[in-house]
């Protein structure tokens, strides 16, 4: 069984603040890294999927880096709105043929405005 | 480009009975995978279906099934149902599964079981 973990479990931060969260995966037998923002009521939403070790993605305020070697990549979001307010999850494929995803238990992010 | 439909999108079922859930996935899209959401587990894999075989499979009870037709649309049917299946049960696609694909999520059939 493949340990994912994502830290903190939830964040409250202001409007405009950056903030950042973990994921954690082990570091033999990397495939490829998701990133999804799931609002409540509806589809998680995929955000970057990391294949490459120094891997930095980036997507209007939010970006994301990687590190295979360590075992761990993080999620940035610069000057948080209210509409990012959501449960960011990262997933990590358990091999390289299929879609079988194991989930970190997500980072609940509540942005105050 | 329509993306991941799930249907129905709520439902309440018995004890004892069985329920199929339904997924088409996006157009062009050859794996469909499923997913549990509870609260106390959080997003646990079902099953992965691809070209009509199942490719991966979790660790749930043999009253969890699948299948997927030749237009890659796929169901999954729960038998017997407990009061723990309760939750919202997720279909995804990707192109052809490969871990480095995007893969896109439905929003969801919500089970309760009563």
């Amino acid at each position: 069984i493949l340990n994912v973990e994502q830290s903190p479990q939830s964040l409250h931060v202001q409007e405009g603040d950056s903030t950042n969260f973990t994921c954690s995966f082990p570091s033999s037998n990397f495939y490829a890294l998701h990133w999804y923002r799931w609002e409540t009521a509806k589809s998680p939403e995929a955000l970057f999927v990391m294949t490459l070790n120094g891997d930095e993605k980036k997507k209007g305020r939010i970006s994301a880096t990687l590190n295979t070697k360590e075992g761990y990549s993080y999620l940035y979001i610069k000057g948080s709105q209210p509409e990012d307010s959501a449960t960011y999850l990262c997933a990590f494929p358990v091999n390289n043929a299929g879609n079988m995803l194991t989930f970190g238990g997500g980072t609940r992010l509540m942005v105050k405005p | 480009k329509a993306g991941v439909t799930q249907t129905p999108r709520y439902l309440i079922k018995t004890r004892g009975q069985q329920v199929t859930l339904s997924c088409s996935p996006i157009s062009g899209h050859r794996s469909v995978s499923w997913y549990q959401q509870t609260p106390g587990q959080g997003l646990q894999f079902l099953f992965e279906y691809f070209s009509e075989t199942q490719r991966n499979k979790g660790n749930f009870p043999g009253r969890f099934s699948g299948r997927q037709f030749s237009n890659s649309r796929s169901e999954m049917n729960v038998s017997t149902l407990e009061l723990g299946d309760s939750a919202l049960y997720l279909c995804a696609s990707s192109q052809d599964g490969r871990s480095g694909n995007t893969i896109y999520f439905g929003e969801g059939s919500w089970l309760t079981v009563v």
